[in-house]
């Protein structure tokens, strides 16, 4: 079954320490894959997109297809990070459209 | 982003009673979705419309029935509500222009008794 893996609950860093959060998935065909974010009171929204090869304040994420990961990456971590981040894998198979997504991570960043 | 609309924002209710949870939109997206969430846990989808004629059944529908009243409007029902549905219920839109991006409402915290 497809499934995405996000192993950490938790990820503490220190401001403008580098960023990884880890995303995993399971998925035999062309993955089309997200990050989305949900900031204290706010709602969740995207993040970016796989496909978009952008980089959106300061994120990146590369998908390897070898290692069927899509992390998360910011090389110096600012306070107003701190929020939580879902990694998601959006896919149609036999017909059927799914949406999945990781547990999440917590990413706190201190002072 | 006030474009995609949640009502109630909370509710408590009871086992047994019938609730319909409301989702509006004003994005002009042909699809739209039902999560809910647990503690813990990812969003999982409960039902997705494509369009108005289009209803489907997403990975934990049992329990759940939805109506898409229009383009703007899919509401969701559970005909008969039991504690472990107890959840965070999310709705959310998209459109096929700007991939399979998910545009996200407030979410509806529900409780049942």
């Amino acid at each position: 079954a497809q499934r995405v893996t996000q192993p950490e609950k938790l990820l503490s860093v220190f401001k403008g320490a580098p960023v990884e959060l880890k995303c995993n998935y399971s998925y035999s065909g062309s993955p089309e894959l997200f990050w989305y974010v949900q900031y204290s009171r706010q709602r969740l929204q995207l993040l970016l997109r796989h496909i978009s090869r952008e980089s959106i304040k300061g994120f990146t994420a590369d998908l390897n297809k070898g290692e069927t990961s899509f992390h998360l990456k910011k090389p110096f971590a600012q306070e107003e990070d701190s929020a939580m981040y879902y990694c998601a894998l959006s896919l149609t198979t036999s017909g059927t459209y799914k949406y999945i997504f990781g547990t999440g991570t917590r990413l706190k960043v201190l002072a | 982003d006030a474009d995609v609309t949640q009502t109630p924002r909370n509710r408590i209710t009871k086992t047994g009673k019938r609730i319909m949870l409301e989702c509006s939109q004003t994005k002009g997206h042909d699809r739209m979705y039902w999560y809910r969430q647990d503690p813990g846990l990812g969003l999982r989808l409960i039902y997705y419309s494509f369009d108005v004629k289009d209803i489907n059944k997403g990975e934990i529908s049992d329990g759940y029935s939805v109506s898409r009243q229009a383009q703007a409007k899919f509401s969701l029902s559970l005909e008969s509500a039991i504690p472990n549905q107890t959840a965070l219920y999310f709705c959310a839109t998209s459109d096929l222009k700007w991939g399979d991006t998910q545009y996200f409402g407030p979410g509806t915290r529900l409780t049942v008794l």
